[in-house]
């Protein structure tokens, strides 16, 4: 049962615009989502978090967005950059345990 | 700060031969985890401590996959018998033990077997 969902295998963007990565996920016991980047041959570095008591969070260029009742977010990256290409997992964990469950990831390619 | 640090970085091994996979936290972080990745998968989290104490094992292969952590600092991860399908990233992470600290990863061994 995938209970953190990533339905976008990959994603190309140009340069400078906008990179929309999406998350679903079904267990309502969630209430702490994060982003992580992965590069090659690295493991995955943190990104942006959000916690279920907001609806948006900004980090320069990062934006996550939660919708609650629809059980999304998304990452909004903008301007887009070269080196922004790489896989994005998002991760969700529930109150009292820091445990992260992870979706599949979304490869982002920024073309120049 | 020094990050994660893991050993070694690949393995290559025939299965049913065994293998273990050490990992060095970030310190005072007292949370420490092992994840397996499967190529084209998200992360799958294999065991949990907190300190040198097992909080959740649910999803480790308690018949071939053991790990410890001794005195509450680094981890060894073992397989014996390694099978074809344990041919993954495994990476070890470690928090401090606050409510929503994000977890930080260690570059990964990556296991290969034959």
């Amino acid at each position: 049962d995938q209970q953190v969902k990533q339905n976008s295998p990959s994603l190309s963007v140009q340069e400078g615009r906008i990179s929309i990565l999406n998350c679903d996920y079904t267990n309502s016991m969630f209430d702490y989502f994060l982003w992580y980047k992965k590069y090659p041959a690295e493991g995955p570095t943190f990104l942006i978090s959000i916690s279920s008591i907001k609806d948006k969070n900004e980090d320069g260029r990062f934006t996550v967005f939660l919708n609650k009742s629809a059980k999304h977010l998304s990452l909004h990256i903008v301007p887009s950059q070269p080196g922004d290409s790489a896989v994005y997992f998002c991760a969700a964990s529930a109150s009292g345990n820091e445990k992260l469950t992870f979706g599949t990831g979304t490869r982002l390619t920024i073309i120049p | 700060e020094a990050g994660v640090a893991q050993s070694p970085r690949y393995k290559i091994i025939e299965k049913r031969q065994s293998v273990a996979f050490w990992c060095n936290p970030i310190s005072g972080h007292a949370t420490l985890y092992w994840y397996q990745q499967i190529l084209g998968q998200g992360p799958k989290l294999l065991i949990q401590f907190q300190n040198n104490g097992v909080v959740d094992d649910s999803q480790l292969p308690k018949d071939r996959f053991s790990a410890e952590r001794l005195k509450g600092v680094d981890s060894t991860l073992k397989i014996q018998p390694a099978k074809l399908e344990d041919s993954a990233v495994y990476l070890c992470a470690s928090s401090i033990q606050t409510a929503n600290s994000p977890l930080h990863f260690g570059n990964g061994t990556r296991l290969t077997v034959t």
